[in-house]
């Protein structure tokens, strides 16, 4: 079955930093996620995007993030400048269309800023 | 606005029992309603989804979930636990248009004792 991929799976960086997370989703999915789970908190929603370009944003989706998709198949999440607070498991997924169409998670990247 | 509360942080039972796991959404809208589990060191993976059609959803694993409007509920069960069960489960609410937007509850880690 396909999957969605990250990598890597754990990175460590320094405050200040810029961090750029990697995912290759599912070739035929058209929409494309990303979450983040605070360690001990909720999966949390940052941003989706469709057709090249961001369909939705949370409030935590500021301006030290940005997503691209440089190639037809990878999609990237890039922070500018990395905070503490940005230590968390960064989930990526992917959708095929309709909104029946289900999300496939990939493994996670634990993103830890020192 | 959607919100899940999954009551019980940790639940414990002995294989081959019951298994019953909370959640209570709030929705504005009338909710798409979904189960996660995440294995350790893995992504998470649908167990069911609830999108409007029938009340009780059966799911992979023998797992399954009704949907009752009158109580705000989605409630996880299967009859008989296996030791391979043993994950964190989420529950989660979207509205039907924009679907892939998830809100998680905080997650139940399910312990089963031999």
């Amino acid at each position: 079955e396909p999957e969605v991929t990250q990598t890597p799976s754990h990175q460590v960086t320094q405050m200040g930093q810029e961090v750029i997370l990697r995912c290759v989703p599912i070739s035929n999915h058209l929409y494309f996620y990303w979450y983040r789970q605070i360690l001990g908190q909720k999966v949390e929603f940052l941003v989706s995007f469709y057709n090249n370009e961001i369909s939705e944003k949370s409030e935590i989706f500021d301006d030290q993030f940005s997503v691209e998709r440089p190639d037809g198949s990878n999609f990237t999440l890039k922070i500018r400048s990395t905070k503490l607070e940005d230590s968390a498991m960064y989930f990526c997924a992917s959708s095929g269309a309709g909104d029946n169409s289900p999300l496939h998670f990939g493994n996670g990247t634990r993103l830890t800023v020192t | 606005a959607q919100s899940v509360t999954q009551l019980g942080s940790h639940v414990s039972v002995s294989e081959g029992a019951l298994v019953l796991l909370r959640c209570n959404y709030s929705s504005s809208v009338p909710p798409y309603l979904f189960w996660y589990v995440q294995y350790p060191n893995q992504g998470l993976q649908l167990l069911l989804k609830y999108t409007s059609a029938a009340t009780l959803v059966k799911g992979i694993n023998g797992f399954e979930a009704e949907f009752k409007k009158s109580e705000t509920s989605f409630h996880l069960t299967k009859p008989s636990a296996h030791m391979s069960d043993a994950a964190e489960y989420f529950c989660a609410v979207s509205a039907p248009q924009g679907a892939q937007k998830l809100v998680f509850g905080q997650g139940t880690r399910l312990t089963i004792n031999p």
